[in-house]
């Protein structure tokens, strides 16, 4: 079975440092990763997906993400955070399941806070 | 419009009431889901629909019953629901066919039960 694991509940930088969002998942083959944003009582973004393509991945608002399969970790990066980048974070990992179609497992989103 | 729409955007009710929740896609996709999200907990899975067909209900309560009329609209019937129901309610839309297709959220409907 699938799962996802973002290792921090809450993360906080300063305006113009570096963002840094963990997430590790679990699959037994090559999973379909996905990175959402959720500002406050608003649906859910999505800000970049790993099709396999390529390992390093960029997304929309600076950030981008890798895929590393020897740590199973899809961390996602931003190189300077901005205020408006405060928001909850979720890692998304899918699976395709025959007779039931896209199944979709979902991190415990990780708030980042972002200080002027 | 494009996307995903929900109305109503918010509505409280009474714990007698009934209401329903209503969510469209303009995406021609094909599979259509309701989540609840609650004040600090993660995100629930409630209801699953293929080709509009319910292809998974998450142990939800029997006072929530969706309704997939055709693969554009999803509805959730709300009736004689508890103050710990309240939660902002996403819908989703995704095409089936590959993991790699992605979920389009809608805006939600932030429901509050007096």
């Amino acid at each position: 079975a699938q799962s996802v694991t973002q290792l921090d509940s809450h993360v906080s930088v300063s305006e113009g440092t570096p963002v840094l969002l963990r997430c590790n998942y679990s699959s037994s083959y090559s999973p379909s990763l996905f990175w959402y944003v959720q500002h406050p009582n608003k649906g859910l973004q999505l800000l970049l997906k790993y099709t396999s393509a390529a390992t390093l991945v960029k997304g929309i608002n600076g950030f981008e993400a890798e895929f590393k399969k020897s740590e199973t970790s899809f961390h996602l990066t931003k190189p300077s955070a901005h205020m408006s980048d405060a928001a909850e974070y979720f890692c998304v990992v899918s699976d395709l399941v025959a007779n039931t179609g896209n199944q979709f497992y979902f991190g415990t989103g990780t708030s980042l806070t972002v200080i002027p | 419009e494009t996307g995903v729409t929900q109305t109503p955007r918010h509505l409280v009710m009474g714990m007698t009431n009934k209401k329903s929740l209503k969510c469209e896609q303009h995406l021609g996709h094909n599979a259509m889901y309701w989540y609840k999200q609650s004040a600090k907990k993660p995100l629930e899975l409630m209801f699953v629909y293929n080709f509009k067909e319910q292809t998974e209900n998450n142990s939800v309560p029997s006072r929530f019953s969706p309704e997939c009329p055709n693969s554009s609209h999803l509805f959730l019937h709300l009736h004689t629901l508890q103050p710990e129901d309240s939660a902002l309610y996403l819908c989703a839309s995704s095409q089936v066919g590959s993991a790699y297709n992605e979920q389009f959220f809608g805006p939600g409907t932030r429901l509050t039960v007096l």
